[in-house]
């Protein structure tokens, strides 16, 4: 039973560097989400996707792009790093249907130097 | 504009010391109201959905109710394992069919033996 599984935990990443952040899920759910996290913000929505093959922007989207190619994966993209960007990012997804919980990642913890 | 806020954002409390924290929304239409416990370095975890006015749910030393504009998550008799950040999400008519969440802040609260 592994959920929701972020890959990598961990990252550290120079300005401008770009990298890919992969959510997987095995619970056949139809929605996903990334989030980030930050002291004091709670947790924001990124971007967004309904299903496979459609994505939507979420509450902060700039800077990040997203794609979700296969039902169980959905990948968070940083093109060009930033400082700003220094967050732990969560993955979530979601079966279809109201008010059914949300499961999340583990996250992953960015730092940008 | 659709908001949560937490309040206290922290929270003291010696084991047994029994207390609540509250989750104040404002939605265009409310679907659902969702309550996370958040471990240090680990994704939010479930607790409780409540979908109307008046519904009570409970798990253990916990009892969240709500109403129609705010929440309370009801902690009796805290033990020390209770320590962690507790989320508040809720979930709009105006969200449609892509099942977004709204986050609050989180309250962190720590119980002391």
């Amino acid at each position: 039973n592994a959920g929701v599984t972020q890959t990598p935990k961990f990252r550290v990443l120079k300005t401008g560097q770009s990298m890919t952040l992969l959510c997987a899920q095995d619970m056949n759910h139809e929605y996903m989400y990334w989030y980030r996290q930050d002291p004091g913000m709670g947790l924001r929505l990124i971007h967004y996707s309904v299903g496979e093959g459609t994505t939507a922007k979420g509450e902060v989207p700039d800077g990040y792009n997203v794609s979700r190619l296969k039902k169980q994966n959905f990948l968070l993209g940083l093109e060009s790093a930033a400082p700003s960007q220094t967050s732990v990012y969560f993955c979530a997804s979601r079966a279809r249907g109201t008010n059914t919980e949300a499961f999340f990642g583990q996250g992953t913890r960015l730092t940008v130097v | 504009e659709d908001q949560v806020t937490q309040s206290p954002e922290a929270l003291r409390l010696q084991e047994g010391e029994s207390s609540s924290l509250n989750c104040s929304y404002t939605v265009s239409g409310l679907r659902g109201l969702f309550w996370y416990r958040q471990d240090p370095g680990k994704g939010p975890e479930f607790l409780f959905t409540l979908y109307s006015a008046g519904e009570e749910k409970e798990k253990e030393r916990l009892k969240a109710t709500l109403t129609k504009k705010e929440s309370f998550l009801h902690i009796t008799a805290p033990k020390p394992e209770d320590s962690a950040t507790y989320l508040c999400a809720v979930q709009a008519r105006g969200s449609g069919n892509t099942g977004k969440l709204i986050f609050g802040q989180g309250t962190t609260l720590q119980v002391k033996p």
